[in-house]
């Protein structure tokens, strides 16, 4: 099993909808969770980050973590063109108790928002 | 300068040079760490430097050479290359692990051609 897995996509939503992207992780001792945005030819941008169960709202975006079913998601609501990327979900890895932030990436979810 | 940086940007190289890339955080980060991204695929973590030494090589081959002369520069030196490592070189780093907000922050990648 994967360490941290989502749902490659790729998913189409239309403009204004809401799009929802899912992650499962394996460790159940991750505390602290990572969305970040990956635009085609572009390095990836942090831009969400939870650490409690429950929900996390920024804007237009919202992160979900419930720690007891091992999953995150990260909820767009009235979606843009602009916002069509690939996001990355992201959780740290305790590699025998590294003293570094080392984190385990999912492999991604294409999103594209069409108008 | 802020955040991190990578130079050069772009980069075409034959399979008989020797060049290197370039890595500079400007965050007060400890660790960094080199990501290779193939056109999409996910990112594959090849090197890990904390408090200047390296702490995780992953199966990368020896074409690629990783040095770390402090904890604001890291660089990749590469030789002999193949083709199949043209790719998105990413660079990141972090503060150390342990608490809940160790996110990395990356560079905007350096666009590797191997011909």
């Amino acid at each position: 099993q994967k360490e941290v897995e989502q749902n490659s996509g790729p998913l189409s939503v239309p403009e204004g909808a809401i799009a929802s992207l899912n992650c499962t992780y394996s460790d159940r001792g991750s505390q602290s969770f990572f969305w970040y945005r990956q635009y085609s030819g572009k390095s990836p941008e942090l831009i969400m980050f939870i650490y409690s169960n429950g929900d996390k709202e920024d804007g237009r975006f919202t992160a979900q973590l419930n720690k007891a079913s091992q999953y995150v998601s990260l909820l767009i609501r009235d979606s843009q063109p602009s916002d069509s990327a690939t996001y990355l979900c992201a959780a740290p890895t305790n590699a025998g108790g590294t003293s570094y932030g080392k984190l385990t990436f999912g492999q991604g979810t294409i999103l594209t928002v069409h108008p | 300068e802020t955040g991190v940086t990578q130079t050069p940007r772009h980069l075409v190289m034959g399979m008989t040079n020797k060049k290197s890339l370039k890595c500079e955080q400007h965050l007060g980060h400890n660790a960094m760490y080199w990501y290779k991204q193939s056109a999409k695929k996910p990112l594959e973590l090849m090197f890990v430097y904390s408090l200047e030494e390296r702490v995780e090589n992953n199966s990368v081959p020896s074409r690629f050479s990783p040095e770390c002369p402090n904890s604001s520069h890291l660089f990749l030196h590469l030789h002999t290359l193949q083709p199949e490592d043209s790719a998105l070189y990413l660079c990141a780093s972090s503060l150390p692990g342990g608490g809940q907000r160790n996110e990395q922050f990356f560079g905007p990648g350096t666009r590797l051609t191997v011909l």
